[in-house]
């Protein structure tokens, strides 16, 4: 296992309301990533981070922000959630030097 | 934005068959890696290719990069029910540059 859990696994909520996605890893390591997945799309980069207090966009970081205030930590935070976020979503930390990509199991949210 | 499109989107094959799955774009990559995803899980890494024309095997599976780095193909010889899953390439433009963008993905169900 790669030391990685996402919190909550399931969650279900209305429009409009905040939510708020954690990704805690255990491998210390520096990058680290929150993809959504929806069919047909495979998995779209919402927003990547490169250290404490260093993250930078994917190519559908609208309506998503992020923070990162410890190397364990990265946030994913939906400020007002749409219908059209309901998704499953993946953090993933990057192996130290294989470039490999180790994913969470998942948090499925529903925007109701 | 890099795209990545695969296909088929579905296969659905008997125990035993050959398959060849495609990834396939109009720009270049540093790299590109393979995952299999199955149900309720995260994506797992089955492989890298990183020169172009290289041609790597794991067991029944085959991979290959295309010689311009634009492309890349999975077979799969003599298909088994544990293949079954969702198979997503995903490439790295740039060395140096850690975002990786997944393809669109293909549904192989393997039946017994």
């Amino acid at each position: 296992d790669a030391g990685i859990t996402q919190s909550p696994r399931h969650k279900v909520t209305e429009t409009g309301t905040p939510v708020t996605l954690r990704c805690h890893q255990t491998e210390n390591h520096r990058y680290m990533y929150w993809y959504r997945q929806d069919p047909g799309h495979g998995l779209r980069l919402i927003h990547y981070s490169y250290g404490v207090k260093d993250t930078d966009k994917g190519e559908v970081s609208d309506g998503y922000s992020v923070s990162r205030s410890k190397t364990e930590d990265f946030l994913l935070t939906l400020e007002s959630a749409t219908s059209s976020q309901t998704s499953v979503y993946f953090c993933a930390i990057a192996g130290q030097y294989t470039g490999e990509l180790f994913f969470g199991e998942g948090s499925r949210l529903t925007v109701l | 934005t890099q795209l990545l499109e695969q296909s088929p989107q579905f296969l659905s094959i008997q125990e035993g068959e050959n398959l060849t799955v495609y990834c396939n774009s109009s720009s270049v990559f540093s790299s590109l890696q393979w995952y299999r995803q199955e149900p309720g899980e995260g994506p797992v890494l089955l492989v890298t290719v990183v020169t172009g024309g290289e041609v790597k095997k794991l067991k029944r599976l085959t991979f290959q990069f295309g010689d311009a780095r634009k492309d890349s193909s999975l077979h799969i010889t003599a298909a088994q029910p544990g293949d079954t899953g969702l198979y997503l390439c995903a490439g790295k433009a740039n060395f140096g540059n850690e975002k990786l963008t997944f393809g669109t993905g293909t549904r192989l169900t393997i039946i017994p």
